[in-house]
């Protein structure tokens, strides 16, 4: 099985910081790799696909790198509304698998 | 507008079964894989499994935690889809999510209904 790792677990920003969060896949993953973004209470909306693609709707602040093994989500000017928790995802092979997540906290 | 809602959740004993539904409107149901995915309470995301859409067999596979036990099937007629949950336990507490599968330039879940609770008590 792949395993997902993220880094941070937990990160204090403020509005209008530049913010990364990794995920490293345990085996090469191509771009099989989504990014959620998951505020409480409520269910996990889809941020990135394939890696790199915005889905639609999703502000421009928002974009996804890597390929491999490798990957990064940056927000680059952080909004009130980012404030949330955020989690990587393989589909390269079953069974899915989630990173452990990353909660994005405001300073 | 595109719309998942799951209902069946609830509390039941260890060893016990439960149905989840999920109800699907303003695609074309037949068309997509659906995949469950689970939270523990305070925990992270996991996926449960998923059923293919009919051109695909149906198929269906699961995460090793609910194989055997868990079983996902369909009523394209219905916009329907299920978790079959059996021989539940304590750890299978969680909000169950049903998601759309969508495949543009990789698989992703697109769409999550609102979910809903399970907890296994006794």
């Amino acid at each position: 099985d792949i395993q997902m790792t993220q880094s941070p677990s937990s990160l204090s920003a403020s509005v209008g910081d530049r913010v990364t969060i990794t995920c490293r896949a345990s085996q090469s993953i191509n771009s099989f790799l989504n990014w959620y973004q998951q505020k409480p209470g409520k269910a996990p909306d889809l941020l990135i696909y394939a890696a790199s693609i915005l889905q639609s709707g999703v502000p421009s602040r928002f974009s996804g790198s890597g390929s491999g093994t490798d990957f990064t989500l940056t927000i680059s000017s952080l909004q009130p509304e980012d404030f949330a928790a955020y989690y990587c995802q393989q589909n390269y092979i079953t069974p899915y698998s989630f990173g452990q997540g990353t909660k994005l906290e405001i300073k | 507008e595109l719309q998942l809602v799951e209902s069946g959740g609830g509390l039941v004993q260890p060893g016990r079964s439960l149905r989840l539904s999920c109800t699907a409107s303003g695609f074309t149901f037949g068309d997509c894989a659906m995949s469950w995915v689970r939270q523990a309470p305070g925990k992270g995301l996991e996926w449960v499994g998923f059923i293919r859409s009919k051109p695909y067999g149906e198929t269906t596979d699961y995460a090793a935690s609910v194989k055997g036990r868990f079983i996902i099937s369909r009523d394209d007629s219905k916009s329907i889809a299920y978790l079959q949950m059996n021989s539940l336990k304590t750890e299978d507490t969680a909000v169950y999510y049903c998601t759309r599968e969508r495949a543009v330039a990789v698989t992703s879940f697109d769409y999550w209904g609102q979910g809903t609770l399970v907890t296994v008590s006794s």
